[in-house]
């Protein structure tokens, strides 16, 4: 079964629109760690976000920001005021801790494109 | 199920030792990475391999190397590993053509250097 699930594969919007990709996790462990990544073409993965089920830790601030709720296990990405250059994939992942193998789980993606 | 297999799950090994990462895809994409992904979770792009043409970061130090039979499989290999090497190498596919998008990662490769 996934654990980190994001229904939406592709979106698109208009440049100066406001956005928000879901991603939904399952967990049984009380600590945990929850990202959004950005994906680019050129194969780089940046880290947008950090949050922690009890504080927010934002790597990536500006026109980022999520809305987490713990109980709904359910972490989204908001990013205000699109700009073409928000194109890309986005990325959900989950690291759970105690985690014997460090691994982040990553959800399939949510390919956005931005239209000027 | 996942569609990117990396062998093996977790590996231990001595500094100095040689080790070889195997990943395949069986989605039919045409570009492959291995990433880094170091203890603050982020991740480092190290390879991309993309109808033959390899794109290398170059603060990828040179012990690291890919090897890649066609465009279904990328292995990496670490000559002489040494114990910065200790992390999770996460192996990925992608297919970009016109309108469709698809980057799927594989479960990682945990790598443990003594």
């Amino acid at each position: 079964a996934q654990k980190v699930i994001q229904v939406w594969s592709t979106t698109s919007r208009q440049e100066g629109e406001k956005l928000t990709l879901d991603c939904s996790y399952k967990t049984s462990q009380v600590l945990y760690h929850l990202f959004w990544y950005k994906h680019l073409l050129s194969g780089e993965m940046v880290l947008l976000i950090r949050q922690m089920p009890s504080t927010i830790a934002i790597e990536r601030s500006g026109r980022y920001s999520v809305v987490f709720q713990k109980s709904r296990k359910s972490i989204s990405l908001v990013i205000s005021t699109l700009q073409p250059d928000d194109s890309g994939k986005y990325f959900c992942a989950l690291w759970e801790h105690p985690s014997n193998t460090d691994k982040v789980v990553f959800g399939t993606g949510t390919r956005l494109q931005v239209s000027p | 199920e996942t569609a990117v297999f990396q062998t093996p799950n977790y590996h231990v090994t001595q500094v100095g030792n040689e080790v070889s990462f195997n990943c395949k895809q069986t989605l039919g994409h045409d570009t492959m990475y291995w990433y880094k992904q170091d203890s603050k979770k982020l991740l480092k792009i190290m390879f991309s391999y993309n109808n033959k043409q390899l794109i290398v970061n170059e603060t990828v130090p040179r012990r690291f190397s890919p090897q890649s039979s066609d465009k279904a499989h990328l292995n990496l290999r670490i000559k002489s590993v040494e114990p910065e090497d200790s992390a999770v190498y996460l192996c990925a596919s992608s297919l970009n053509r016109g309108r469709s998008y698809e980057q799927y990662f594989g479960p990682g490769t945990r790598l443990t250097v003594l």
